[in-house]
């Protein structure tokens, strides 16, 4: 059971521009969800999280909007750079439990 | 701190060998979560231990996979016997109780 989607495996974007990496999910008992940040031949990296009493949390270039109602969520980075490139996971948090579930990834490329 | 640390980094072995994944966790981090990356299902959790005991380990594939966590420094995957269907990045994370987890590099397995 895939609890956590990203649809689009990868996403071209122009330097400067906004990138919009997307997940779904299906089970509505999570505490919160996390996006992850992978580079190649390294482990994920937490980048930014969002509680589930909250529909946005901003850190810097990156934000995180939470659409409760639709089990939607999104990064957005503004404005987008290329050291950004890279695999983003999308992952969620098990309500009372320890675990996180990961989505599949989309691989984000900021072309200079 | 060193972070979380993973051995080997690469290891190519051949089809009914048995294969060891070694990971140390950052020093006083309670939780420990080994993890397998493919392309087809992204980051799936395979077990994950708290103070050293294992708690969920639901997403073990099968028996030929074993973990333990002898104290709270070491962790060993080990699989018996290896298939090429075993070939891929294995992760090794460590949390502070609840709160965010931290990857090690990993360890990409290749079983000819």
């Amino acid at each position: 059971d895939q609890q956590v989607k990203q649809n689009s495996p990868s996403l071209s974007v122009q330097e400067g521009r906004i990138s919009i990496l997307n997940c779904d999910y299906t089970n509505s008992m999570f505490d919160y969800f996390l996006w992850y940040k992978k580079y190649p031949a390294e482990g994920p990296t937490f980048l930014i999280s969002i509680s589930s009493i909250k529909d946005k949390n901003e850190d810097g270039r990156f934000t995180v909007f939470l659409n409760k109602s639709a089990k939607h969520l999104s990064l957005h980075i503004v404005p987008s750079q290329p050291g950004d490139s890279a695999v983003y996971f999308c992952a969620r948090h098990q309500t009372g439990a320890n675990n996180l579930f990961f989505g599949t990834g989309t691989r984000l490329t900021v072309i200079p | 701190d060193a972070g979380v640390i993973q051995s080997p980094r690469h290891e190519v072995t051949e089809m009914g060998q048995e294969v060891t994944l070694r990971c140390k966790p950052i020093s006083g981090h309670n939780s420990l979560f080994w993890y397998r990356q493919t392309m087809m299902r992204g980051l799936e959790l395979l077990i994950y231990f708290n103070n050293n005991v294992p708690i969920d380990d639901s997403g073990m594939p099968e028996d030929r996979f074993s973990a333990k966590m002898p104290n709270a420094s070491f962790s060993t995957l080990k699989i018996q016997p290896s298939e090429p269907r075993d070939s891929a990045v294995y992760f090794c994370a460590s949390s502070p109780s609840r709160d965010t987890q931290y990857f090690g590099p990993g360890t990409r397995l290749t079983v000819l």
